[in-house]
């Protein structure tokens, strides 16, 4: 298996203008979260679905952020419009669906850089 | 508000010696933790983790302890070397409230030759 796959590995855009990150999780795993890196807050939780339903949202930062999941094999973290702020890695990651979500072991992406302007 | 914090944003040890990273965190109904490594330009990895019925737990050179009362884990590497240079994340999860992994800001661990 090639692991999660993230595309783009890096984006510089200008803020307004909209952020498409996407994510091809691990074949057969139910989980898949979208992370967010900072130097200040770490490794933020942002969302995460179950078989393709979205389970929490509540770390979205605002309304300018939203996730799809279209079916098992893809999901999209899109922001509209984008802000300086919102520059960091995203990391998407997944994990099996047997046992504890909280426990399971998270295989993550190599995560997309993103710049705001 | 961080539930989780690793105090320490960066950490220098010689090769051969114990690397000691540690982890707060402020949520009781904690009941699982884990450390991811990361190294630059890659997602973290699965390093070791520890359920609360436990206080260690051993994998090779790497060891995480647990006090619950004091609320802080561990990780110690022994013997250290170069390759375990990289950031070390620690993370929790409460299974009766989301059982969603938080996670802490992360210790950059570098070791020195």
């Amino acid at each position: 298996d090639a692991g999660v796959i993230q595309s783009p590995r890096h984006e510089v855009t200008e803020m307004g203008q909209e952020v498409t990150l996407r994510c091809k999780p691990i074949s057969g795993h139910d989980y898949l979260f979208w992370y967010r890196q900072t130097m200040m807050r770490g490794l933020e939780l942002l969302i995460y679905f179950n078989n393709n339903v979205p389970i929490d949202d509540s770390g979205m930062p605002e309304d300018r952020f939203s996730a799809k999941m279209p079916n098992a094999s893809f999901s999209t973290l899109k922001i509209q419009p984008s802000e300086p702020r919102d520059s960091a890695v995203y990391f998407c990651a997944s994990s099996p669906g047997t046992g504890r979500p909280g426990a399971n072991v998270l295989t993550f992406g190599a995560g997309s850089r993103l710049t705001v302007l | 508000d961080q539930q989780v914090k690793q105090n320490s944003p960066s950490l220098s040890v010689q090769e051969g010696r114990i690397s000691i990273l540690n982890c707060d965190y402020t949520n009781s109904m904690f009941d699982y933790f884990l450390w991811y490594k990361k190294y630059p330009a890659e997602g973290p990895t699965f390093l070791i983790s520890i359920s609360s019925i436990k206080d260690k737990n051993e994998d090779g050179r790497f060891t995480v302890f647990l006090n619950k009362s004091a609320k802080h884990l561990s990780l110690h590497i022994v013997p250290s070397q170069p390759g375990d240079s990289a950031v070390y994340f620690c993370a929790a999860s409460a299974e009766s409230s989301g059982d969603k992994l938080t996670f802490g800001t992360g210790t950059r661990l570098a070791v020195r030759p």
